[in-house]
């Protein structure tokens, strides 16, 4: 099992570009989750689902807008980045909201 | 005020001491709280869940005291290994929404 994964690994857009993350899952998992990892800040919830076809927003959902059509996938697009989106996005899966979340190896985003 | 708190830390160490991280947490209502650890430049992984009794796995003890919102992660006799940082997690009165702590970084030394 590939457990989670995100595509890219690395992305720099200008500023205006917009841009989708993919992260998948390989575990059946039920929720998904967005989040950003930035110096001093911790990670911030983006938006989450609890199942296919659901989502909500999360802590920081400014921005960004999610879709979860397939149970597998959960996308995080941004429509018009900016730089104060330059941040580490991490995708995670779990079984239920109170169990262990499973992360992917982030993407490295930079927006100049 | 945020909604976790963390040690400030960074915490460095010689190998084979025992060090302890605090973390508090502001929402009265949050149902399940966790320890996870961070490698460098790597993805966040379970370490431990922390349970209302108290709970220890081999060098790792963690407490939680709901009555003064913290929990705690003790960790003895620590290896190189151990390295990495920290983070303190509890999740909303939904169990949906889990916020994370900053983090405490921690170096063993030889």
């Amino acid at each position: 099992n590939a457990g989670v994964t995100q595509t890219p690994k690395f992305r720099v857009l200008k500023t205006g570009q917009s841009m989708t993350l993919l992260c998948a899952q390989d575990m059946n998992h039920e929720y998904m989750y967005w989040y950003r990892q930035d110096p001093g800040m911790g990670l911030r919830l983006i938006h989450y689902s609890v199942g296919e076809g659901t989502t909500a927003k999360g802590e920081v959902p400014d921005g960004y807008n999610v879709s979860r059509l397939k149970k597998q996938n959960f996308l995080l697009g941004l429509e018009s980045a900016a730089p104060s989106q330059t941040s580490v996005y991490f995708c995670a899966s779990s079984t239920q909201g109170y169990n262990e979340q499973f992360f992917g190896p982030g993407t490295r985003l930079t927006v100049l | 005020r945020k909604e976790v708190e963390q040690d400030p830390g960074p915490f460095n160490v010689p190998e084979g001491a025992t060090v302890a991280f605090n973390c508090t947490y502001s929402n009265s209502a949050s149902q399940s709280f966790f320890w996870y650890r961070q490698d460098c430049r790597k993805e966040p992984k379970l370490l431990m869940s922390v349970y209302s009794s108290g709970n220890e796995d081999g060098r790792f003890t963690a407490q939680l005291n709901r009555a003064s919102q913290y929990i705690s992660l003790l960790i003895r006799d620590s290896k190189l290994s151990d390295s990495a940082t920290y983070l303190c997690v509890v999740t909303l009165y939904n169990n949906n929404d889990m916020r994370f702590g900053a983090g405490t970084r921690l170096t063993v030394k030889p």
